[in-house]
């Protein structure tokens, strides 16, 4: 089953959001392997967190993620213009298998 | 430079078939697991399948177990996924991804579109 993300979050620039990221033992609590994307309309995702806590390189150090149980959290601290996306979590499963979060919309007011 | 070209998408009908293909580039292809992860139409990403790199170490979806069979060549740098029995809710955009433990590439996609 999906991970539980909220539907939508949003900020005034330069405030911080925070996106929760709910899934069960076998996933999210069970591997510290949660990965966070960003997706821009008609674009393909892109990588932003992994590992829980680490941003690829060219990352914004404004993105952060945490991990407490069974749900992650990704923060966006400073909130820009360009921030406004959709936003994936993602939690490794084992044995080759993925489950993805149902997708969190960010609106920068 | 990473790049991952798919190809196979198109019209299909419920009960059908399509093969989807991705060609990659820009790393050692041999060496990497790989997925498939989908989205329909307004949709969230769906994960479908994962190989790992020798092709020996296989996972699916419950929604395309029994239907969908991932494979590759490692000798001409392609991934594959063969699409049976498609349903039309197999309708989404299907990315061909680099993928071990996260996604770190992603190719731009090949639309599916399952109806009669």
């Amino acid at each position: 089953s999906a991970l539980t993300q909220p539907r939508s979050v949003s900020g005034s620039p330069g405030q911080s959001v925070t996106i929760s990221c709910t899934g069960t033992i076998t996933d999210v609590g069970n591997y510290n392997f949660v990965s966070w994307y960003q997706q821009r309309p008609g674009k393909a995702p892109k990588l932003i967190i992994y590992d829980v806590t680490e941003r690829p390189s060219g990352v914004p150090g404004r993105f952060s993620g945490s991990k407490s149980g069974n749900t992650a959290s990704l923060t966006i601290s400073g909130l820009q213009a360009d921030d406004d996306s959709d936003y994936y979590c993602c939690s490794y499963a084992g044995s080759y298998s993925y489950v993805f979060g149902t997708g969190t919309k960010v609106t920068v007011l | 430079e990473v790049q991952l070209l798919e190809s196979g998408g198109g019209l299909g009908q419920p009960g059908g078939s399509l093969r989807l293909s991705c060609e990659v580039s820009g790393f050692t292809f041999k060496n990497e697991a790989m997925s498939w992860v989908r989205q329909a139409p307004g949709k969230g990403l769906e994960w479908v399948s994962s190989i790992n790199g020798a092709g020996t170490g296989i996972n699916y979806a419950d929604s395309v177990k029994g239907r969908f069979v991932i494979s590759r060549d490692n000798s001409k740098n392609t991934l594959y996924l063969q699409m049976n029995s498609l349903r039309v809710d197999d309708t989404a955009r299907y990315y061909c991804t680099k993928a071990w433990l996260f996604v770190d590439s992603w190719g731009q996609g090949t639309l599916v579109n399952v109806s009669s």
